[in-house]
């Protein structure tokens, strides 16, 4: 599976917006972005996902930039529910979902009130 | 629908000791998949089912990892004997396994929490 390169960490305050970035120079033509979130003490929750266009859904939204190496999850208005570990994960479109999901060190976020 | 089920919430046992973990499925999911968690590792895949038959267990630690998935609705994950390096959150996941739906989201349970002393 190609690889993804995500901050640590980021901090955000409560009721703004935040822009959680993630790299994936290596990403293949087949390969969907997808991401997941994990609060605390919980199984990881799927969040978005995409191919090439931008994305949104009642979560977030996903900006994939043109030549697909980059994409950013956005959150419009961060709740101090949203604080977790965000994963940015590659899935192969060819090869399905019948596979496991490859999970990275993720970013975790901390909102402020 | 009640999502993922696992048992028990918590474990601890003592170095040695069996230990079997359970899992159920979203109803009508065809893929079972077993992750462990800690914190020098990251999550990590132990094994994963389609249709009940084991597809991929490389990530199953030794021979003292062993799981089942007797029928579409019911998972165990059993250690013995149990080391203290096996401490982690252990979670459970399932989706419709659909081989062309890249898209299909995977449904995580509460997990496991296990304690070896």
């Amino acid at each position: 599976d190609a690889k993804t390169t995500q901050p640590n960490s980021m901090e955000s305050n409560e009721e703004e917006p935040v822009h959680l970035p993630c790299n994936h120079s290596t990403i293949s033509g087949t390969d969907y972005i997808h991401w997941y979130r994990q609060l605390p003490s919980q199984g990881p929750e799927y969040v978005i996902h995409g191919l090439t266009s931008n994305v949104n859904n009642r979560m977030a939204s996903l900006a994939i930039a043109e030549d697909r190496k980059s994409s950013t999850l956005i959150l419009h208005r961060a709740t101090l529910r949203d604080a977790a570990v965000y994963y940015c994960i590659l899935r192969d479109r060819v090869q399905g979902s019948a596979r496991q999901l490859t999970f990275g060190s993720g970013t975790q976020l901390t909102v402020l009130p | 629908d009640a999502g993922v089920i696992q048992s028990p919430r918590h474990e601890v046992t003592e170095m040695g000791q069996e230990v079997t973990l359970r899992c159920k499925p979203i109803s009508g999911h065809n893929s079972l998949f077993w992750y462990r968690q800690t914190m020098m590792r990251g999550l990590e895949l132990l094994i994963y089912f389609n249709n009940n038959v084991p597809i991929d267990d490389s990530g199953m630690p030794e021979d003292r990892f062993s799981a089942k998935m007797p029928n579409a609705s019911f998972s165990t994950l059993k250690i013995q004997p149990s080391e203290p390096r096996d401490s982690a959150v252990y979670f459970c996941a399932s989706n419709t396994g659909t081989g062309s739906k890249v898209a299909d989201t995977q449904y995580f349970g509460p997990g496991t929490r296990l304690t070896v002393l």
